[in-house]
């Protein structure tokens, strides 16, 4: 069975400061990886996301994730941090199986509460 | 072009009652879903469709039931609400192009 693990409840940064949210995962096969954030009061808004190709993937709002198999990470960065990128992010993996009813399910991780002090 | 709707965004239930909640979308995604989600559990799948017509289980699906008779529509009813189902649902559907899920407002239930 597939599991997707965000290892830190809250993640604090000063503004202007790299920022970095930790997603592992365990699946069997190739991974499809998402970046979902949540701001309050709202619905989730996709980031970014990895299917194949090149490990670095670059998404909205300057976000980039780098996908590391051998690690099988999927951690989501920022190079300069924003009070307005305070929020819930969550990692996600596509569930994988034979019937073309997993094609779209996502299994997330609890979320990472990001706080961006100015 | 709306995304993906939610109907009503807030709603106070007692024990015992009986609702139901209405998800929209028109962006012709044949794929949707039902999540609730809770403080440090992320969201979890109550239920989803594949089509028109096509209901299944999720991760935890007790208490609740869909129906799924238009495409665009997708309905998640609570026959006797109990204070464990006081939460957040959100509802998405799914792109098979892109692989993304879009995601409505989110409705935010207690029961009482």
């Amino acid at each position: 069975a597939q599991s997707v693990a965000q290892p830190e409840d809250q993640v604090n940064v000063a503004e202007g400061n790299p920022l970095t949210v930790k997603c592992t995962y365990s699946v069997s096969g190739n991974p499809y990886l998402f970046w979902y954030v949540q701001y309050p009061n709202r619905g989730l808004q996709f980031l970014l996301k990895y299917i194949t190709g090149d490990n670095l993937v670059k998404g909205s709002y300057g976000f980039e994730a780098e996908f590391n198999k051998s690690q099988t990470s999927f951690h989501l960065k920022k190079p300069s941090a924003l009070v307005s990128d305070s929020a819930l992010y969550f990692c996600a993996v596509r569930a994988l199986g034979r019937s073309t009813d997993s094609w779209g399910k996502l299994q997330f991780g609890a979320g990472t509460q990001v706080v961006v002090t100015p | 072009n709306a995304g993906v709707t939610q109907t009503p965004k807030f709603r106070v239930l007692k024990t015992g009652q009986s609702m139901t909640l209405l998800c929209a979308q028109d962006m012709n995604h044949e794929y949707m879903y039902w999540y609730r989600q809770d403080p440090g559990m992320g969201l979890r799948l109550i239920h989803y469709s594949v089509g028109e017509g096509t209901t299944a289980k999720g991760e935890v699906p007790d208490g609740y039931n869909v129906s799924r008779l238009k495409k665009q529509n997708f309905l998640l009813g609570l026959e006797s609400a109990a204070p464990s189902q006081t939460s957040v649902y959100f509802c998405a559907s799914w792109d098979g192009a892109s692989y993304e899920q879009y995601f409505g407002p989110g409705t935010r239930l207690t029961v009482t």
